[in-house]
């Protein structure tokens, strides 16, 4: 299994640009979320889906679109790039184990986004 | 705001000695998790406790949990240069969907040779 991956590892955008931010899973996992992370800030919530064709707002969506068609897929796209959402963007996948709520995540590498 | 609080912000040892790691999330939980990230890579689980355990071990880590005073604790026990990251604890809010964890700002563990 490849896990969770992201595609493109790295990009930079001029201010206004608009772009999707790959994440694919090939676990057969139901649940998907993005987070960005910033020096000191920890990891926020951007969106999340609880299958395909569920998604949901997380924290800090603004500015951020999503789409579930698949259980594999869960792109992320910046309609119209600011300096602020200069960040490291992270995918993740979970499962749910019947009977229990756990939910430990499995995250991919990231992508390092720079909006100039 | 942040559902968990992690102190130190930053924490150097040397090799050999013990490291701990403290979180204070705000709300009720269905269970805590703890991740590493080593520079310039994505989180990695570490361990997961439920709201009804108390304390958790998995190899050289141990984890405990007070529900009364919403904190938890991460031990990691004889510690090595490769421990070298940051750690963040996870809440996952009791009532929650699946995929929605709520992330501390992280500990930053430096150990040295």
């Amino acid at each position: 299994n490849a896990g969770v991956t992201q595609t493109p590892k790295f990009q930079v955008l001029k201010t206004g640009q608009s772009m999707t931010l790959q994440c694919a899973q090939d676990m057969n996992h139901e649940y998907m979320s993005w987070y960005r992370q910033d020096p000191g800030m920890g990891l926020r919530l951007i969106h999340y889906s609880v299958g395909a064709g569920i998604t949901d707002q997380g924290e800090v969506p603004n500015g951020y679109n999503v789409s579930r068609s698949t259980t594999e897929d869960f792109p992320l796209r910046l309609l119209s790039a600011a300096p602020s959402q200069t960040s490291v963007y992270f995918c993740a996948s979970s499962y749910s184990i019947p009977g229990e709520n756990s939910y430990e995540q499995y995250f991919g590498p990231g992508t390092r986004l720079t909006v100039t | 705001s942040q559902q968990g609080e992690e102190d130190p912000q930053a924490l150097s040892i040397q090799e050999g000695e013990n490291a701990t790691m403290n979180c204070s999330y705000k709300t009720s939980i269905n269970n805590l998790q703890w991740y590493r990230q080593n520079s310039g890579r994505g989180l990695v689980h570490l361990i997961l406790i439920r709201s009804n355990e108390r304390e958790k071990h998995s190899g050289r880590l141990r984890v405990t949990l007070d529900t009364s005073k919403k904190s938890s604790s991460l031990l990691i026990t004889a510690s090595r240069a490769a421990d070298t990251a940051s750690y963040f604890c996870a809440t996952d809010l009791i009532y929650n969907q699946g995929g929605k964890l709520i992330f501390g700002q992280g500990t930053e563990l430096s150990v040295k040779p």
